[in-house]
């Protein structure tokens, strides 16, 4: 069945540090791709999406480029603020049923 | 931005009490998930809809139970709450077409004492 796998955390960065965070997957099929974000004691955002291969996601200065040839999904941002310190969730849809398999989740904490 | 409401936002209960989580969406949406988002973050589906009076179990076994009367409502009940149901629920739904993207409402931040 579909799955994803993403980096495991937590993730402590300083402010305007570079955060990757990294998500691959398996699926049959041409899946869509998504990064949600949590903020403490609220619910998930969609941050970007991308829908076939070589689409380049992008938000808040937030990337993400779906690669088919290596089944990623990585996460970017060239400058993380404080106002980034959240959970991040990688996601995919198969399209077959409705459904999204969502990774761990990354818990990220950016210090000034 | 979705227009995806949970009430009540915190509840804190005791064991034996009958509990409903509310979940409402004005976005028309067919298709609403529950899920049960445990201390690690991780999300698991318990429940979810395609349409009115349709209803199935996710993949995580809950003792909860659904209904879907109305399109725009599908609240989640617990007949007799225990503290192993502790934890936060988040409610969410998406139009069905696309790439299915789901958007949620805030969670109910739910503690049996």
């Amino acid at each position: 069945g579909d799955s994803v796998t993403q980096m495991e955390g937590p993730v402590t960065l300083s402010e305007e540090a570079f955060l990757t965070i990294n998500c691959t997957y398996t699926a049959t099929g041409y899946p869509s791709l998504f990064w949600y974000v949590q903020y403490p004691g609220e619910g998930l955002q969609l941050l970007l999406k991308a829908t076939k291969a070589d689409d380049k996601g992008s938000n808040k200065g937030f990337e993400a480029t779906y690669r088919k040839e290596t089944t990623s999904f990585h996460l970017e941002k060239g400058s993380v603020q404080v106002s980034d310190s959240a959970v991040y969730f990688c996601a995919l849809s198969g399209g077959n049923d409705y459904k999204l398999s969502f990774g761990a989740g990354t818990t990220v904490t950016v210090r000034a | 931005e979705a227009d995806i409401y949970q009430t009540p936002r915190y509840l804190v209960i005791g064991t034996g009490k009958k509990i409903t989580l509310e979940c409402s969406q004005t976005m028309g949406h067919d298709k609403m998930y529950w899920y049960q988002q445990d201390p690690g973050m991780e999300l698991h589906l318990i429940h979810y809809s395609y349409g009115v009076n349709s209803t199935e179990k996710g993949d995580l076994s809950s003792e909860s139970t659904v209904s879907r009367i109305r399109t725009e409502h599908f609240p989640l009940t617990l007949e007799s709450a225990r503290p192993s149901h502790t934890s936060q629920y988040l409610c969410a739904s998406t139009v069905g077409t696309g790439a299915y993207e789901q958007y949620f409402g805030p969670g109910t931040r739910l503690t049996v004492t």
